[in-house]
């Protein structure tokens, strides 16, 4: 069972619909999930994180996390073309510290 | 500059060469990564420096060789590489501690 697992994609969605992104984990300890976005041929770059259970807004992102399921969502609401890119899932293995475990990242397409 | 550097952006190399990799962070962090990042893997952790001590080897083969000179600075030496080595090499920053980690441009490298 891999740590950490998204769908590939690509996830295709029309401009301004809401694109909805999974990861599960495997590890029940995990304590910090975040969601990078990653342009093709750039680096990964942090848009949230996620901390307990529930929901967390950020403008028209939303992580939602669920610890009892292993499961941690981002809704990306009025998606934009400039939406287009991998988002990446990450977690911090139980026992905190600083080491992240990365899934292989969703592709999503949003369309004119 | 702001933020995470790398130097060089792309490099090629042949089996028998020796090159290196540098990484500059200018955000005051005081801990270091390096990942690899494969087409269709997860970002890969290879190293972790924290207060300029490494505390992280994640079973990296001993031809990729890591050096922290200061907290501002993180080397990843190269010597007798493989074809399957040839990837998006990321360094990244943060502070110890904290899990939000802020990542460089990345090194292009392909090994013929």
């Amino acid at each position: 069972q891999k740590e950490v697992e998204q769908n590939s994609g690509p996830l295709s969605v029309p401009e301004g619909a809401i694109a909805s992104l999974n990861c599960t984990y495997s590890d029940r300890g995990s304590q910090s999930f975040f969601w990078y976005r990653q342009y093709s041929g750039k680096s990964p770059e942090l848009i949230m994180s996620i901390y307990s259970n529930g929901d967390k807004e950020d403008g028209r992102f939303t992580a939602q996390l669920n610890k009892a399921s292993q499961y941690v969502s981002l809704l990306i609401r009025d998606s934009q073309p400039s939406d287009s890119a991998t988002y990446l899932c990450a977690v911090t293995k139980g026992g905190g510290g600083n080491k992240l475990t990365f899934g292989t990242g969703t592709q999503l397409k949003v369309e004119l | 500059e702001t933020g995470v550097t790398q130097t060089p952006r792309h490099l090629v190399m042949g089996m028998t060469n020796k090159k290196s990799l540098k990484c500059e962070q200018h955000l005051g962090h005081n801990a270091m990564y390096w990942y690899k990042q494969s087409a269709k893997k997860p970002l890969e952790l290879m190293f972790v420096y924290s207060l300029e001590e490494r505390v992280e080897n994640n079973s990296v083969p001993s031809r990729f060789s890591p050096e922290c000179p200061n907290s501002s600075h993180l080397f990843l030496h190269l010597h007798t590489l493989q074809p399957e080595d040839s990837a998006l090499y990321l360094c990244a920053s943060s502070q110890e501690g904290a899990e939000t980690q802020y990542f460089g441009p990345g090194t292009r490298l392909l090994v013929l």
